[in-house]
């Protein structure tokens, strides 16, 4: 079955520490992103990729950090440095940037 | 920088009636508009994709229109069904911010039996 797998589903971290959230895809997708998403609020663009090594900032970068070194996985690393961390994270996937966006069920972080 | 508005937050209707759902935003510069459904503590569910050359999608019991001009999308969902209680959710990509979908808040349905 094609589709798009995160994990983990639940973490919770400790303040000061780093955490890596995973997204692989098997849609042979060029397009990745990260949104994150808080209660009762639309959901926020991170980070996306149009291509393998290559990655552009979204609305609220600031915090976190990628990588996209295989075309099937796109890791979002939440840093300390992201004020507030606790949310809801989402990857998703597009044939091409512009093209119908397919999700994962989303990893859920608590920062403790 | 494009805003994109779901009104009312929330609604409920009993099992049967046809629903009615409004996404509208700021700026008419879109590239394409697509409609999503997403249940509690899940991922979203991709509905419908119009593009800016459409004035409409279907699949299924589900319809929706789209007026630039306006700035306006309606989802249209007849026969409602106690399965259909969700959140909506619109998102818009605008050509000068080409990767940046902007999504709106969401309408929570409820279907009642």
């Amino acid at each position: 079955d094609g589709g798009i797998t995160q994990s983990p589903k639940y973490l919770f971290r400790k303040e000061g520490q780093n955490v890596t959230l995973s997204c692989e895809q098997n849609l042979n997708h060029d397009a990745m992103y990260w949104y994150r998403q808080d209660p009762g609020q639309g959901l926020r663009l991170i980070y996306y990729s149009q291509i393998v090594n290559d990655f552009q900032k979204g609305d609220i970068a600031e915090g976190y950090s990628v990588s996209r070194e295989k075309k099937e996985s796109f890791p979002l690393t939440v840093t300390s440095a992201q004020k507030n961390p606790t949310a809801f994270y989402l990857c998703a996937s597009s044939m091409l940037v512009g093209g119908e966006l397919f999700f994962g069920e989303g990893s859920r972080l608590t920062v403790l | 920088k494009q805003e994109v508005t779901q009104i009312p937050a929330a609604l409920s209707v009993p099992e049967g009636e046809n629903l009615v759902l409004n996404c509208s935003f700021t700026d008419s510069a879109i590239y394409n508009l697509q409609w999503f459904r997403q249940d509690p503590g899940k991922g979203l569910t991709s509905l419908l994709l119009i593009q800016s050359s459409q004035r409409e999608q279907t699949s299924g019991r589900l319809n929706a229109s789209l007026d630039k001009s306006s700035g306006r999308s309606t989802l249209y969902i007849a026969a409602s069904q106690p399965g259909d209680s969700a959140t909506y959710l619109c998102a818009v990509l605008t050509t000068d911010s080409w990767g940046k979908l902007q999504f709106g808040a969401g309408t929570q349905v409820v279907v009642t039996p």
